[in-house]
This record gives C-alpha cells, sequence and structure tokens, in this order.
C-alpha cells in the first residue's frame, strides 16, 4: 500500500536557524512527489515537483531534494514569514493522477 | 498565472439541507479534484474527474456527488447535508503529461453544518 510519512509533525524555529523537513514514501512506482505550503485557512500553495532521485530545485530560501526513499525539504535562514504546514504528495505510476499526501509538517519561525 | 476559484469562503447550512460547492479553473486542465481536510486526517479525495462528464470515485464518496457539465467548471453535491460533513473543502486541477501533473489548488470552502 502506497504510504507517505511527513517529520517532524510540528518544528519551532528561530529566525535565521536553519532546518530540514522529512517527507519518506513508499509506493511501487514514482510519477512524481510534490511539495505545497499551507497557510492557515488557506488551500495549499505549490512550491516544487520533483521526478527523479537526485534532483533539486531551489526557490528563495527552500530547497526540495529528492532520493528513492524519501525527500527533504530545506529551509535555509528562515524568516517569520516562513511560518506555514508543508506538505508533501507523491503521484504514483498506477494512480490516475491522484496524490498521496503525507500529513504535514507544521512550521513555526519566531523573531 | 494559475487560477483555481471556488464559490464560497464560509458556508453555514443546516442538516439535510442540499449544498452545492463550484469550483473554476481558468487553465484548460483536464482534471478537477474535490478533497476535503480535516484536523488529524489530511486531505482526503472525494471525486476527481479527467474529463467532461466523467467522473471517477475517491477514497471517501459516500454522501457526495460530483457534476461536470464544463471543462473549467466541477461542482460537489452533498445531497443531505449531514454533521460529519462540517469540514473545509478543496477543489484542485491539473493537466496531462510529465511535467504538467502537477494540482493547484483553491482558496477552500470551510463548511458549517449545523
Amino acid at each position: 500500500e502506497d504510504q507517505v510519512t511527513q517529520s517532524p509533525e510540528a518544528l519551532r524555529l528561530q529566525e535565521g536557524e536553519s532546518s530540514s523537513l522529512n517527507c519518506s514514501y513508499t509506493v511501487s512506482g514514482l510519477r512524481g512527489l510534490f511539495w505545497y505550503r499551507q497557510d492557515p485557512g488557506k488551500g495549499p500553495e505549490f512550491l516544487f515537483t520533483l521526478y527523479s532521485a537526485g534532483e533539486e530545485k531551489e526557490k528563495e530560501r527552500l530547497k526540495a531534494t529528492l532520493t528513492k526513499k524519501e525527500s527533504f525539504l530545506h529551509i535555509t535562514a528562515p524568516k517569520p514569514e516562513d511560518s506555514a504546514t508543508y506538505l508533501c504528495a507523491v503521484l504514483p505510476t498506477d494512480s490516475w493522477g491522484k496524490l498521496q499526501f503525507g500529513a504535514g509538517t507544521q512550521v513555526v519561525v519566531t523573531p | 498565472d494559475v487560477k483555481v476559484t471556488q464559490s464560497s469562503r464560509y458556508l453555514v447550512k443546516r442538516t439535510g439541507e442540499k449544498v452545492f460547492l463550484e469550483c473554476v479553473q481558468d487553465m484548460d486542465h483536464e482534471n478537477m479534484f474535490w478533497y476535503r481536510q480535516d484536523p488529524g486526517l489530511g486531505l482526503r479525495l472525494i471525486y476527481f474527474s479527467y474529463d467532461v462528464k466523467m467522473k471517477e470515485k475517491g477514497d471517501i464518496p459516500e454522501g457526495y456527488s460530483v457534476s461536470r457539465e464544463k471543462k473549467e467548471r466541477f461542482s460537489l453535491i452533498l445531497e443531505s447535508a449531514s454533521t460529519n460533513q462540517t469540514s473545509m473543502y478543496l477543489c484542485a486541477s491539473s493537466s496531462e503529461g510529465r511535467e504538467e501533473e502537477t494540482q493547484y489548488f483553491g482558496p477552500g470552502t470551510r463548511l458549517l453544518v449545523l
């Protein structure tokens, strides 16, 4: 059965304190892995798509990496505006476009 | 720019009422999805559609139906709302083919059933 596990569940950082979020997955075949950011009461906002092991993508203070079993979202020198819940989702090869979501990591960055 | 809109941000309905949630996308996407999101349960797929007039059940279709009469519009219907359908409802759309399968989400509708 396809499974996506995100850790930690919650993360509290000081402004400027870099850290990483983990998304481990178990699927028979991976078509893509997606990272989203979600602010309270809003819809998820797309950040990155990764397709192959070894692939990396960056956007401002965020960098996503992918291996055959997990993905990391690195937050470098975070600012309070990076506070959000970060969701990871996988698209299995046989899923007809259906994403499998993790439970998310809630990040709070304090000044 | 990518745009998915949902008809309401907040809705309050009574038990037994018929409820319509509408979603419109302006990206000419083939696929559209309805999710609900609850604390501790994450995002769960209710229904999806890969073409006009086509629909497929997701993981939790019970108590819901959908309609897709036009490519840009996907409606979620609660035939007889119940209190356990109080939730955040999210619509998403995506295209076909590698590099285009990213799902883009709308702002969400927070539904309260009394």
